[in-house]
């Protein structure tokens, strides 16, 4: 079956420094892969996405390249704000099927302190 | 803002109740996913609607059920509540069924309590 393994939060980092949360997946079949933002209180948003090999999905200052080699889609950001204090979903979606069917990570939360 | 409202934010159910989620999606967005997420889990998927119809279903028992209406709202309900369905529900809407370039909008989720 298909599964996302995040990086174990809750991390905590300092305005200004760099982040990364890693994410590595499992999937029956070529996914596109996502990140997801959950600010408190908030839905789910899209923060970006990557449909194949060596695809950089990039948004608001955060990337992630698709590494199919390690199975692999790791979020970075070079200086991180206060304002990204949120919790990430890293998440999968294989094709093939006839449902938009998203499968997530457990989430990892950052919190960002001035 | 996403344009996805849920209603209620709250609910607190006891065991063995029926519970009735609501939704309403962003107008012409003809399909509606559900999600359960547990706390410190990430949202699992339970089914979608597309038109109206039950169009993929997730590991969740019959006694999960949805509606979906022609006025872009839908319904998520639950009997014979066990204290492990307390969690967050989340509905998504989007244009279509497939695709990798359609964007999921998600309301901001009933925080469901079983006691």
């Amino acid at each position: 079956g298909n599964s996302v393994t995040q990086m174990e939060g809750p991390v905590t980092l300092s305005e200004e420094a760099f982040l990364t949360i890693n994410c590595t997946y499992t999937a029956t079949g070529y996914p596109s892969l996502f990140w997801y933002v959950q600010y408190p209180g908030e839905g789910l948003q899209l923060l970006l996405k990557a449909t194949k090999a060596d695809d950089k999905g990039s948004n608001k200052g955060f990337e992630a390249t698709y590494r199919k080699e390690t199975t692999s889609f790791h979020l970075e950001k070079g200086s991180v704000q206060v304002s990204d204090s949120a919790v990430y979903f890293c998440a999968l979606f294989v094709g093939g099927g006839s449902n938009y069917k998203l499968t997530f990570g457990k989430g990892t939360l950052l919190t960002v302190n001035p | 803002e996403t344009g996805v409202t849920q209603s209620p934010t709250h609910l607190i159910k006891t065991r063995g109740q029926q519970v009735t989620l609501r939704c309403s999606s962003q107008s012409g967005h003809n399909t509606v996913s559900w999600y359960q997420q547990a706390l410190g889990q990430g949202p699992q998927f339970i089914f979608q609607y597309y038109r109206e119809e039950e169009n993929g279903r997730g590991n969740f028992p019959p006694r999960f059920s949805g509606l979906q209406f022609p006025n872009y709202s839908s319904e998520l309900n639950v009997n014979a509540l066990e204290l492990d369905d307390s969690a967050l529900y989340l509905c998504a809407s989007s244009l279509g069924v497939t695709g990798l370039n359609e964007k999921l909008f998600f309301g901001s989720g009933t925080q469901l309590s079983v006691l």
